[in-house]
């Protein structure tokens, strides 16, 4: 069993449309991280969070450390949304496990 | 301030030979971590270094070692390739090994084992 589970795995939306990707873990953390990865293989972080909700423009992490659970939510979505976005989380300071990632598509 | 780089960018082998791929963290980054990612998964922890000594390992053979240069950069090296080596290695740099750190990744080199 995967540390971390995503869902959906793929999501295809209209742009304009409001997104939730949902991140669940089984370990106790630290910190948890929301990622996007664009085609070819680029990762920058979005979020970084260990309680509580953080906001980036259109970008929205929350995160309930009882329930182990994660959401990243993006509002007005654009074509240029599309990219995987992966969840990652810290149990301690030099470990980390991986969502195997959500493959998002906006279309115009 | 440069970002973090990965030298090369692909890179193709055949099974059995040796492969070392580079990274050069951000500037102040004094940790490097090394991610595995094969197509169409999450990338996978190979280990960290700081300040020049290993800071963890993943679940990764013997085969897979690291250096870290007094300048931050590292290396990843790889010996007796196997087919199923082939995948994306991303570097990531950040502050410090504690988590609440950023991680600033590269774009990563994509091995191709033959």
């Amino acid at each position: 069993k995967n540390e971390v589970e995503q869902s959906p795995q793929n999501l295809t939306a209209q742009e304009g449309e409001f997104i939730t990707i949902n991140c669940s873990y089984s370990v106790g953390i630290s910190a948890l991280h929301w990622l996007q990865q664009h085609p070819g293989g680029g990762i920058v972080s979005l979020f970084m969070l260990s309680s509580g909700k953080k906001k980036h423009g259109r970008l929205i992490a929350t995160i309930n450390i009882q329930e182990k659970h994660s959401s990243l939510h993006i509002t007005a979505s654009h074509p240029r949304d599309s990219a995987v976005y992966i969840c990652a989380v810290n149990p301690t300071g030099n470990q980390f496990y991986f969502g195997t990632g959500t493959s998002l598509t906006v279309i115009p | 301030e440069t970002g973090v780089t990965q030298s090369p960018t692909h890179l193709i082998k055949t099974r059995g030979q040796q492969v070392t791929l580079r990274c050069s963290s951000q500037s102040g980054h004094n940790t490097v971590s090394w991610y595995q990612q094969a197509l169409g998964q999450g990338p996978q922890f190979i280990f960290q270094y700081y300040r020049e000594e290993e800071n963890g390992r993943g679940n990764f053979p013997p085969r897979f070692s690291g250096l870290q240069f007094p300048n931050y950069s590292s290396e990843l090296n790889v010996n007796a390739l196997e087919l199923d080596d082939s995948a994306l290695y991303l570097c990531a740099s950040s502050l410090n090994p504690t988590s609440y750190n950023e991680q600033f990744f590269g774009p990563g080199t994509r091995l191709t084992v033959l």
